[in-house]
């Protein structure tokens, strides 16, 4: 089942923060990031499985709690180059993986 | 330089023909998977491959085959079967399932 992205889509200024989370109706043992530029291949971010750790990213961090099945992704100081679709990809213990709808960031000068 | 290539860019075909998209890697990646992308519904997976001559369904098989003859090869086929072919269609490698994918540039095929 496709885990749910929020939000769908973010307007930022260059400099401001967005957080994009992802949930899932299902235990997970992990989860990935990809960012993907209009008209480009997507791109990974980085991967955290459980444990609920947190990783980091040049000013783009994610946190995984295991207990809510949900991740978020932290895009700090928001740069032009930020500006693409995010995709979470979830993976359960079945070794199921899936990916989300996306969540369209667009970074204004 | 390593990498993952799929071609053609930019594929027409008219209704009811069979089409095959290439995809090759030279990373040495034992999984590779082809994803079909529409607006607004992120990536749908189609098939996937672990291991030479071996493959599996993914979410939306229907109307599409593959075969995985080569690591470095997984050719997708979109038959005439498939009701809706027209879309954004991208491959993926990677060292194994559910790792770090390294995604081709995709191929963009309309049917007419």
């Amino acid at each position: 089942q496709q885990p749910v992205q929020s939000p769908q889509a973010v307007i930022l200024r260059e400099g401001e923060d967005a957080v994009i989370n992802c949930s899932s109706s299902k235990a997970l043992y992990s989860v990935h990031w990809y960012r993907q530029k209009h008209g480009e291949a997507p791109v990974f971010l980085m991967i955290l499985l459980k444990g609920g750790e947190q990783k980091g990213h040049e000013k783009i961090s994610a946190s995984f709690n295991e207990k809510k099945q949900q991740s978020s992704l932290y895009l700090t100081a928001s740069q032009l180059s930020y500006s693409g679709t995010y995709f979470c990809g979830t993976e359960d213990y079945g070794q199921n993986f899936v990916f989300g709808p996306g969540t369209r960031l667009s970074v204004l000068p | 330089d390593g990498g993952i290539t799929q071609s053609p860019k930019y594929l027409f075909r008219k209704e009811g023909q069979n089409v095959t998209l290439s995809c090759e890697q030279n990373l040495n990646h034992d999984a590779m998977y082809w994803y079909r992308q529409d607006p607004g519904q992120g990536l749908r997976l189609i098939y996937y491959s672990q291991i030479v001559n071996d493959f599996q369904k993914g979410d939306i098989a229907e109307g599409y085959s593959v075969s995985r003859e080569k690591k470095e090869s997984f050719p997708l086929t979109v038959t005439s079967a498939q009701k809706n072919p027209t879309a954004f269609y991208l491959c993926a490698s990677a060292r194994g399932l559910n790792t770090e994918a390294f995604f081709g540039q995709g191929t963009r095929l309309t049917v007419v």
